[in-house]
């Protein structure tokens, strides 16, 4: 069974930085085709697509938000990393990590973790 | 830049048929993902790679893809299938994930 669970802070002071941490188990990053991406939603509003980090330890991000994004591999095994640097309020929303799925050109995410809220204000 | 569109509602009554649309220009030249989320949830796969169904979704849940446009397809709606619905895409050509807008369902 392939479980996936997202931590880090709830509040987050403006111009800080935020690192969120992805916990996953029943699937391994060293197979290939195999990913981690983050992803969030702004409160009533949709998903957007943050960053990916894959089997072959490549990363991948979101053009516009790219400056301030860093994924990687955690210390612990079975973890993946996300940095925001100088948060701001609309970056308010829950925060999602996701299994990647490669096949060639494609890629879908399934499953997600249950997701955790941050919110941003001084 | 890709965008996908998908119309912001749809509803339908109870045991009907639902579509849920996903466009851009030429979206029939990529695989598109569809899923489901559920008030308070976290989205859940219901079709990969245009028209694949994961293990554990309803056959009532089918997508198409041609041309300019995707379809999530939902036969005989239940009171349970409401939810928001987003589609998805690989640009692999500039490395991009990317969401449609999101479309809520309705079941009346």
């Amino acid at each position: 069974q392939v479980t996936l669970r997202e931590s880090g802070p709830a509040l987050v002071r403006p111009t800080q930085t935020l690192t969120l941490t992805c916990s996953f188990s029943g699937f391994s990053l060293n197979t290939t085709g195999m990913s981690v991406s983050w992803i969030r939603q702004p409160p009533g509003k949709a998903l957007e697509w943050l960053a990916l980090f894959d089997w072959d330890g490549d990363e991948y991000y979101n053009t516009s938000l790219r400056a301030r994004l860093t994924i990687s591999k955690g210390t612990a095994k079975d973890q993946v990393v996300l940095t925001v640097t100088n948060i701001d309020p609309v970056d308010t929303g829950t925060y999602y990590c996701a299994r990647g799925i490669f096949s060639g050109p494609i890629g879908w995410f399934d499953p997600w973790g249950q997701g955790t809220l941050v919110t941003v204000s001084s | 830049s890709y965008a996908l569109t998908q119309p912001p509602s749809v509803s339908v009554a109870p045991g009907k048929t639902a579509r849920v649309t996903c466009e851009e220009n030429n979206i029939g030249s990529y695989s598109v993902h569809w899923y489901q989320q559920k008030p308070g949830q976290a989205p859940v796969l219901v079709i990969y790679s245009d028209s694949d169904r994961p293990s554990g979704i309803p056959e009532r849940f089918s997508g198409s893809n041609s041309g300019s446009t995707a379809t999530l397809t939902i036969t005989r709606v239940e009171a349970g299938d409401e939810a928001d619905y987003f589609c998805q895409v690989r640009d692999s050509s500039s490395d991009r994930w990317v969401f449609g807008g999101g479309t809520k369902l309705t079941v009346l």
